[in-house]
């Protein structure tokens, strides 16, 4: 079974700097997406940021990048010029390339945004 | 176009209580899923509908039962509320068919309680 293991609880970051999430994952599937969302205190569940397996290249959305490293099954999330709006719970996330599209998450990392 | 939506909000129930939560999505999309939210701990898939008039069991489904009633609804029934069904419920609805084909696009969430 795929598991998604995030080790850090919470961070805090001030605002303006750089901050990196960790996520790490198990599966035995070469094809398969991996996800990070975003939950703020109002419980809504928001899409950051996907990156196909087979996508050597790293995913980026403006401020947000990950490091995708398939061998380690590593995939990390960096925020740079961190904003107060950034505070939230980040959700790392698995599922495989085909079929259904059952999500498979990570426990969560609370981010703290310092002023 | 309100994407997915959940009814109710907010629900406390007596052991042995049952209810419905009733979820829609106006984005014509195939496949729905219900995950479970409790503290500490990221989504868990409960049940899901990969197309209307399919449902197959997600990793925790003792205690529920889920009907696809059209596309559009797929809901999700505790005949029997017990305490650890305490938790924050989600809905969301995805379609492979589509250029967000990667995405889940989720509900706002019901946080129901059982005494």
């Amino acid at each position: 079974a795929q598991t998604v293991t995030q080790s850090q609880p919470e961070m805090s970051v001030q605002e303006a700097e750089t901050v990196t999430l960790s996520c790490t994952y198990d599966t035995s599937e070469s094809d398969y997406y991996l996800f990070w969302y975003k939950q703020p205190p109002s419980r809504q569940m928001i899409l950051v940021i996907r990156q196909e397996a087979y996508k050597q290249q790293n995913a980026t959305e403006n401020r947000f990048s990950v490091n995708f490293q398939k061998a380690a099954k590593s995939f990390s999330l960096k925020i740079s010029d961190s904003q107060l709006g950034d505070a939230a719970m980040y959700f790392c996330a698995y599922r495989i390339y085909q079929g259904a599209q059952k999500l498979v998450f990570g426990q969560g990392t609370r981010l703290t945004i310092n002023p | 176009n309100a994407g997915v939506t959940q009814t109710p909000k907010f629900q406390v129930l007596k052991t042995g209580q049952s209810m419905t939560l009733q979820c829609a999505q106006d984005m014509n999309h195939n496949s729905m899923y219900w995950y479970r939210q409790d503290p500490g701990m990221g989504l868990r898939l409960i049940y899901y509908s990969a197309s209307e008039g399919t449902t197959d069991k997600g990793e925790v489904p003792n205690g529920y039962n889920v009907s696809r009633l059209n596309k559009r609804e797929f809901s999700l029934r505790l005949e029997s509320a017990a305490p650890s069904q305490t938790s924050v419920y989600f809905c969301a609805s995805s379609d492979e068919r589509t250029v967000t084909h990667n995405e889940q696009f989720f509900g706002p969430g019901t946080r129901l309680t059982v005494l």
